[in-house]
């Protein structure tokens, strides 16, 4: 199984900001995922990253607001822009198949 | 679309015990794999076990094991030998044809002394 690590694992941002998450895998992976998780809540899919092009985002999540970028097949990031107090939520990074994920970033805005 | 329903909000079990998470899905594909994950109040999302919808055979890891019913598309996880240790979230999924998972809203599993 992969090792996966993500930065930071927790962080409090004030609303309007934007935040940055990364990805590390310790192995190359074709397919990268972000998902969400809402306090409280399953997780829902926030797009999939594939290295080399443009990340296909799920209905209801827009690339101006969550824009990612996959430089190598080793990592990626999340930003999560014009912050409000409703993203307030776990981010994961997910790898392979069967998936295995990241410790999640905990993210709380004020 | 695929979804995935767990009905079972909370469930309890005594050490030792053994529980049965409830799953169902709705799909129109034939082949495709199901998953529980386990996820403790350190929140690190942890695979349990998995079945690939081809197998007639139910997948069994140790003290866990599935019954898939493919016809009535169900996927239930026993657990064996319930332990403290088992105290968490569990989630069942549904992996699409795009390899995302679908997951369903979860069961919070509480393992008493």
């Amino acid at each position: 199984s992969a090792v996966i690590s993500q930065k930071p694992s927790r962080d409090i941002c004030q609303r309007g900001t934007s935040l940055t998450i990364q990805c590390q895998v310790d192995s190359q992976v074709t397919m990268m995922f972000w998902y969400r998780q809402q306090p409280g809540q399953s997780l829902t899919l926030i797009a999939t990253a594939n290295q080399g092009s443009e990340a296909t985002y799920e209905s209801g999540f827009v690339i101006d607001k969550f824009p990612i970028s996959r430089p190598n097949l080793t990592f990626s990031t999340l930003t999560v822009s014009n912050m409000s107090p409703e993203d307030s939520s776990i981010y994961l990074c997910s790898v392979g198949l069967p998936h295995y994920f990241g410790p999640g970033t905990r993210l709380l805005v004020l | 679309a695929q979804t995935v329903t767990q009905s079972q909000p909370e469930m309890s079990v005594q050490e030792a015990e053994t529980v049965t998470l409830s799953c169902t899905y709705d799909t129109s594909e034939s082949n495709y794999y199901l998953f529980w994950y386990k996820q403790p109040p350190s929140r690190q999302m942890i695979l349990v076990i998995r079945q690939e919808a081809y197998k007639q055979q139910n997948a069994t890891e140790n003290r866990f094991s599935v019954n898939f019913q493919k016809a009535a598309k169900s996927f239930s996880l026993k657990i064996s030998d319930s332990q403290l240790g088992d105290t968490a979230m569990y989630f069942c999924a549904f992996m699409t044809s795009g390899y995302a998972l679908n997951f369903g809203k979860g069961t919070s599993l509480l393992v008493t002394p």
